[in-house]
């Protein structure tokens, strides 16, 4: 099976823009969950779908939004763009919403906002 | 809410000794603590996960084991090899969504 995909890999935006990310999980997996990697807090959880609902969320603000399609492919978006936004996002999807799932992640998305 | 600490940040070693990577949760209801590896610009891999109804799970040079009354999970790394580099990460998950540690960046110097 392909494994999970993200797009784009790279993006440079200015702060104020607003960018979405897209992800496509593993065929068959239903459940998407968005992560933030930073140097200085490292992986940090933003949120989670399931059958297009989002069923666990992080303490992110809320220009931090997320969606998911009836495909399970997910989107986040992120609008105000701020400096300290600046870091690898990751997504990771498994086969059930559920604590205790393994979770599979993507190769994720580097965003720098200048 | 749950908290995870990882010990060492940094470890190196010798080719062929062994490497131990200790992590302490706080959430007693935490039931589920896989350890993913990251090598320099790739994706986090799984490369080994235990439940809490397991005290020790092995995988060829890799293990890891579970004290659920001392709240403690280590990765240990037997072996090791040169291409065991990279940064890997604990996590811990029960009642809520999986809570990582900070990362060891373990060097295996040939």
């Amino acid at each position: 099976k392909a494994g999970v995909t993200q797009t784009p890999r790279y993006l440079i935006k200015t702060r104020g823009q607003q960018v979405t990310l897209s992800c496509s999980p593993i065929s068959g997996h239903r459940s998407v969950s968005w992560y933030q990697q930073t140097p200085g807090q490292g992986l940090q959880f933003l949120f989670e779908y399931f059958s297009e609902t989002q069923r666990n969320k992080g303490n992110f603000p809320g220009r931090f939004s997320g969606r998911q399609f009836s495909n399970s492919r997910s989107e986040m978006n992120v609008s105000t763009l701020e400096l300290g936004d600046s870091a690898l996002y990751l997504c990771a999807s498994s086969f059930l919403q559920g604590f205790g799932e393994t979770q599979y992640f993507g190769p994720g998305t580097r965003l720098l906002v200048l | 809410g749950e908290n995870v600490e990882q010990h060492p940040s940094t470890l190196s070693v010798q080719e062929g000794d062994s490497a131990v990577i200790k992590c302490t949760y706080s959430d007693s209801a935490s039931n589920y603590f896989p350890w993913y590896k990251q090598e320099l610009g790739k994706r986090p891999q799984l490369i080994i996960d235990i439940r809490s109804n397991v005290g020790e799970k092995k995988d060829q040079r890799i293990a890891v084991t579970l004290n659920k009354t001392a709240k403690h999970f280590s990765l240990h790394i037997t072996e090791t090899q040169p291409e065991d580099s990279a940064v890997y990460f604990c996590a811990a998950e029960g009642n809520t969504p999986l809570v990582f540690g900070k990362g060891t960046r373990l060097s295996v110097i040939a």
